[in-house]
């Protein structure tokens, strides 16, 4: 799995779009990106993942870019329950053993009222 | 639909006590799988099934069982419990392996 670097903590004022950034330039063509959060004391949710172009759900919007080497999680109207560590993991979409899912540091946002 | 359910939420155990970490889902997930999660550590994979009757060892299985006896099931049983199997415990299951996880809520176990 591709290494990806993020931000080690975000600031986001309730109501605002919060932008989560995340490199991984390392990426194969194979690879997809995924996010998770964790919020304290919960397991982990998963937020959303694309391949090449952006994907967007109930929860967030995910832009990746043309040469795919970074992406950003995006939380149009964030609240105080979106503060959490959050996630960017790069992976194959299907694997054939165990799908072992390596968390790295993550980013801790936090939402401020 | 209740998602993953573990149980219990919280466990205190004495060094070589047994005990098994319960783990249901409803959603008809082929991929199930346990992790622990050490301060620092991140998530380290334990065991796994990609099937009711099937199971394998991910990276830390020493001290642990699992079986896959139906589809919503996946136990795992801690043989003689150590200090160094206190950690948080997530079940996680998905549609098929590779396919975005659903996680429980934990099992926070502590052992004296």
């Amino acid at each position: 799995d591709a290494k990806t670097t993020q931000p080690t903590s975000m600031d986001c004022a309730e109501g605002r779009a919060a932008n989560l950034p995340c490199n991984h330039s390392t990426i194969s063509g194979n690879e997809y990106v995924y996010w998770y959060r964790q919020i304290h004391s919960q397991g982990p949710q998963y937020i959303i993942h694309g391949l090449k172009n952006n994907e967007t759900n109930e929860m967030a919007s995910l832009i990746i870019t043309e040469d795919r080497k970074s992406s950003t999680l995006i939380l149009p109207h964030a609240t105080l329950r979106d503060t959490a560590v959050y996630y960017c993991i790069v992976r194959v979409a299907i694997q054939t053993s165990g799908s072992r899912l390596t968390f790295g540091e993550g980013t801790q946002l936090t939402v401020n009222p | 639909n209740a998602g993953v359910t573990q149980t219990p939420k919280f466990q205190v155990l004495k060094t070589g006590q047994s005990m098994t970490l319960q783990c249901a889902q409803d959603m008809n997930h082929e991929y199930m799988s346990w992790y622990r999660q050490d301060p620092g550590m991140g998530l380290r994979l334990i065991h796994y099934s990609v099937g009711a009757g099937i199971t394998d060892q991910g990276e830390v299985p020493n001290g642990y069982n699992v079986s896959r006896s139906t589809t919503e099931d996946f136990p795992l049983r801690l043989l003689s419990a150590a200090p160094s199997q206190t950690s948080v415990y997530f079940c996680a299951s998905s549609y098929r392996v590779g396919q975005p996880q659903h996680f429980g809520d934990g099992t926070r176990l502590s052992i004296l």
